[in-house]
């Protein structure tokens, strides 16, 4: 069974500070998929960052960065240089492969909030 | 432009009745969902549909029903049998490529209240 685990709940960081959201997964199969929602005071969820398994490199876009790493089974998502319309909650979701039959396994979330 | 639409924004409904969460998507994508979110503990997967005439269950379907007619359309219906049905609810879509999945659309969510 796939897992997702955030355990941070609710962070808040004075605006133009960095600041890393945490998420580890479990899973048994070799092949699946990661991502990054946010999900904005409006409520619908906005995509933010696709990983598969086979794909271990960093991504960064702008001020945005992700570090993938199989060993801990973590993907680890840092803002640098917070700003107050990066307050939101976000979230961490794993699917394992299953060729048109995939679900989307969410984290509980973490609420940041940028103090201005 | 394409997208999933949710209608209404918000819901309130009486002790024992049932209603009906609207979910339309012109994205032509195969697959729908429906999410409940509560406070604290994130997305719980209700039913999802894979195909049209076809659909599965999820997680925490008792007390829901859904209907895949047409693919554009992936209507949810909160029956009185769902004793705590104050949420938000998040409808979703997706299509698989060749090169992979590629996650999920979503909606803007429909806040349900029971008063």
């Amino acid at each position: 069974a796939q897992k997702v685990t955030q355990a941070q709940t609710e962070i808040s960081v004075v605006e133009k500070e960095d600041v890393t959201l945490d998420c580890v997964y479990e899973t048994r199969d070799t092949t699946y998929y990661l991502f990054w929602y946010k999900q904005p005071p409006s409520g619908e969820l906005v995509f933010l960052i696709r990983r598969n398994s086979f794909d271990e490199q960093n991504e960064i876009s702008g001020r945005y960065s992700w570090n993938f790493q199989k060993s801990t089974s973590s993907f680890n998502f840092t803002i640098t240089a917070s700003q107050v319309v990066d307050s939101a909650v976000y979230f961490c979701a794993l699917s394992e492969e299953n060729f048109g039959n995939e679900k989307l396994t969410f984290g509980t979330g973490t609420r940041l909030t940028i103090i201005p | 432009d394409g997208g999933i639409t949710q209608s209404p924004k918000y819901l309130f409904r009486k002790e024992g009745q049932n209603v009906t969460l609207s979910c339309e998507q012109n994205l032509n994508h195969d697959a729908m969902y429906w999410y409940r979110q509560d406070p604290g503990q994130g997305l719980r997967l209700i039913y999802y549909s894979q195909i049209v005439n076809d659909f599965q269950k999820g997680d925490i379907a008792e007390g829901y029903s859904v209907s895949r007619e047409k693919k554009e359309s992936f209507p949810l219906t909160v029956t009185s049998a769902q004793k705590n049905p104050t949420a938000f609810y998040l409808c979703a879509s997706s299509i698989r490529r060749n090169s992979g999945f590629y996650g999920y659309t979503f909606g803007s969510g429909t806040r349900l209240t029971v008063v």
